[in-house]
């Protein structure tokens, strides 16, 4: 089973400011098959990224998504209040479904 | 609109069993692959099981093979998981979510996903 290791874990920034976040994956992913997920408190996770770069529909582009083989990275340029959130990252190309990340928490400094 | 909404969770004895239904509208749901991902209480995500377009195939993790089943009624825009066996460490919130692609070529990134229905396990 490919583990997926997303750092930091806690991510304490300001509005305005850029964020980078970190998912390594134990072994190449294949077609770098990695997505990206938001989640706020009490809602469902919303997909940012599929296929490592590509945009979800109405995703804002101050979302990024980049990297391949085992190290993926997704970039906010500037945050926007409501971009405050858990991040999650998932793998799905080694088994239907993949597995996802512990997470990162982007969170107010 | 595109939606998902699940029903079907609540509190249940160790060892008992429930099933969540997830209803499906603003898309047809023949063409798509679907799956059920879960949340512990303060924890990180977790795919559970997905669903060919048609139903013929399906996966399960690990940790609910052989006491979960998935199913589709395609014709009722429903998709169903039936939770045998339950454990403590199944208390989770359970999403339903729809894959991207269609019934061609199926990428299991989630794009759409209901707004939870909560499973606890305990006596």
């Amino acid at each position: 089973e490919i583990v997926l290791t997303q750092s930091p874990g806690t991510l304490s920034l300001s509005p305005g400011e850029r964020a980078t976040l970190s998912c390594r994956a134990s072994q190449s992913l294949t077609n770098n098959y990695l997505a990206w997920y938001q989640q706020k408190v009490g809602q469902a996770p919303r997909l940012l990224i599929y296929g490592a770069s590509s945009r979800a529909t109405a995703v804002p582009d101050r979302f990024s998504g980049s990297g391949s083989g085992t190290d993926f990275t997704l970039s906010i340029s500037r945050l926007e209040p409501e971009d405050f959130a858990v991040y999650y990252c998932q793998q799905y190309g080694s088994s239907p479904g993949g597995t996802f990340g512990q997470g990162t928490k982007v969170e107010i400094k | 609109e595109v939606q998902l909404l699940e029903s079907g969770g609540g509190l249940v004895q160790p060892g008992g069993s429930l099933r969540l239904s997830c209803a499906v509208s603003g898309f047809p749901l023949r063409n798509h692959a679907m799956s059920w991902v879960r949340q512990a209480p303060g924890k990180g995500l977790e795919w559970v099981s997905v669903i060919g377009p048609g139903g013929g195939a399906t996966y399960y993790a690990d940790s609910v093979k052989g006491r979960f089943t998935i199913s589709r009624d395609n014709s009722k825009n429903t998709l169903f998981l039936q939770m045998n066996s339950l454990r403590a460490e199944d208390t989770a919130v359970y999403y339903c979510t729809k894959a991207m692609g269609d019934i061609n070529y199926v990428i299991f990134a989630f794009d759409i996903w209901g707004q939870g229905t909560m499973v606890t396990v305990s006596s």
